[in-house]
């Protein structure tokens, strides 16, 4: 079963520094997503990106965050000052549709845990 | 953002008997209604979804119930398997780009 994979499974960075987290989504999916989840919280909404344009964002995506298709294949998050409060698991998603009336569920990937030092 | 609120952390079933996992949520707005089951150090797996128009949606062991009107669902396992032990978010979707999880409540399932 095709799956969505994201690398690196953990990622270490000093506080102030910039970070790309990548993710392969499944190959027909249309519809991108990033999620993350604070150790021992909820998960948490983040962005959601469809025909290489952002469709809806969460208060915690803010100008210090951005995400990006640079190719047909991957779909990366990057936060350009990294603060303490970024440590967390972040999770890749994909679908196949989205929007009124769809419901295509959403598959994840295993999540990149980030450590802000 | 308290949208979707899964009140219980925690559940413990013996194996064979029922699961009920229980989901609150506050706005009529939502079109979708998903489970998801974790497993440490992995993704959420889709489990099983319901539309706001139905009150009731089965998939093998796995039933989901909508009542609109509590703003309450439901998921129920039955019967109960050690394998299911994970954590069970509770999702919502407007029917936009946007899903909203709960808390999760994890189910520990006793061989």
């Amino acid at each position: 079963e095709p799956e969505v994979t994201q690398t690196p499974s953990h990622q270490v960075t000093q506080m102030g520094q910039e970070v790309i987290l990548r993710c392969v989504p499944i190959s027909n999916h249309l519809y991108f997503y990033w999620y993350r989840q604070i150790l021992g919280q909820k998960v948490e909404f983040l962005v959601s990106f469809y025909n290489n344009e952002i469709s809806e964002k969460s208060e915690i995506f803010d100008d210090q965050f951005s995400v990006e298709r640079p190719d047909g294949s991957n779909f990366t998050l990057k936060i350009r000052s990294t603060k303490l409060e970024d440590s967390a698991m972040y999770f890749c998603a994909s679908s196949e549709a989205s929007g009124p009336g769809s419901n295509q569920p959403q598959h994840f990937g295993d999540g990149t845990r980030l450590s802000i030092l | 953002d308290q949208q979707v609120k899964q009140n219980s952390p925690s559940l413990s079933v013996q194996e064979g008997r029922i699961s009920i996992l229980n989901c609150d949520y506050t706005n009529s707005m939502f079109d979708y209604f998903l489970w998801y089951k974790k497993y440490p150090a992995e993704g959420p797996t889709f489990l099983i979804s319901i539309s706001s128009i139905k009150d009731k949606n089965e998939d093998g062991r796995f039933t989901v119930f909508l009542n609109k009107s509590a703003k309450h669902l439901s998921l129920h396992i039955v019967p109960s398997q050690p394998g299911d032990s994970a954590v069970y978010f509770c999702a919502a979707d407007t029917g936009g780009f946007k899903t909203i999880f709960g808390a999760g409540t994890r189910l520990f399932v006793k061989a």
